[in-house]
């Protein structure tokens, strides 16, 4: 199975500030990796496809990269709306597989 | 606009079993491959199991095969998932999702989520 290691497991951050979220893949997987917010209580939502492409609607704040088999969730200015989870997903091979999550907080 | 409601949730006890559906609305299921993804309480998220857009193909998460059974009536627009022989870790909100079915994979909807509870 393809193992995704994300980091850091939490972060609290201020708004306005930038916050970078890595994923890093326990096998090679190209580009097949995205991200999805799941804010409290709420069913989980696509925020980044592909490592590196906006899914429609979402913030231009949100974005993603790749470089080999580590992978990186950006937020270039922090907003309150942002409180939430955010896993990474590889979806290069089954069993699909994600992250353990990132906490994201707002001092 | 794009629609996936889970039912069938509720509390069961060990080794007994429950059947999830997806009522899906707003596209054309029968395009696209559909999964299942649960969630412990305050755990992260597991993939569950996937059905290619016919039914032809079925793929499962090791902790649950030979258990569960993932199926499609995309003449009921609905997706269901069998879950046999349930086991208290097996205890979650179960969502269901749609998969793009494009070059790149990735679930671009999702369900509110069902709660299985499994507990004597």
């Amino acid at each position: 199975d393809i193992q995704m290691t994300q980091s850091p497991s939490s972060l609290s951050a201020s708004v306005g500030d930038r916050v970078t979220i890595t994923c890093r893949a326990s096998q090679s997987i190209g580009s097949s990796l995205n991200w999805y917010q799941q804010k409290p209580g709420k069913a989980p939502n696509l925020l980044i496809y592909a490592a590196s492409t906006l899914q429609s609607g979402v913030p231009s704040r949100f974005s993603g990269s790749a470089s080999g088999a580590d992978f990186s969730l950006s937020i270039s200015s922090l907003q309150p709306e942002d409180l939430a989870t955010y896993y990474c997903q590889q979806s290069y091979f089954t069993p699909l597989t994600f992250g353990q999550g990132t906490k994201v907080e707002i001092k | 606009q794009v629609q996936l409601v889970e039912s069938g949730g509720g509390v069961v006890q060990p080794g007994r079993s429950l059947r999830l559906s997806c009522a899906a609305s707003g596209f054309t299921l029968s395009s696209h491959g559909m999964h299942w993804v649960r969630q412990a309480p305050g755990k992260g998220l597991e993939w569950v199991a996937v059905i290619t857009y016919d039914g032809s193909n079925k793929y499962y998460a090791d902790f649950v095969k030979g258990r569960f059974t993932i199926s499609r009536d995309n003449s009921k627009n609905t997706l269901f998932l069998q879950m046999n022989s349930l086991r208290s870790d097996d205890t979650a909100v179960y969502y269901c999702a749609k998969d793009n079915s494009g070059s790149y994979s990735y679930f671009d909807y999702w369900g509110q989520g069902a709660l299985v509870t499994v507990s004597s």
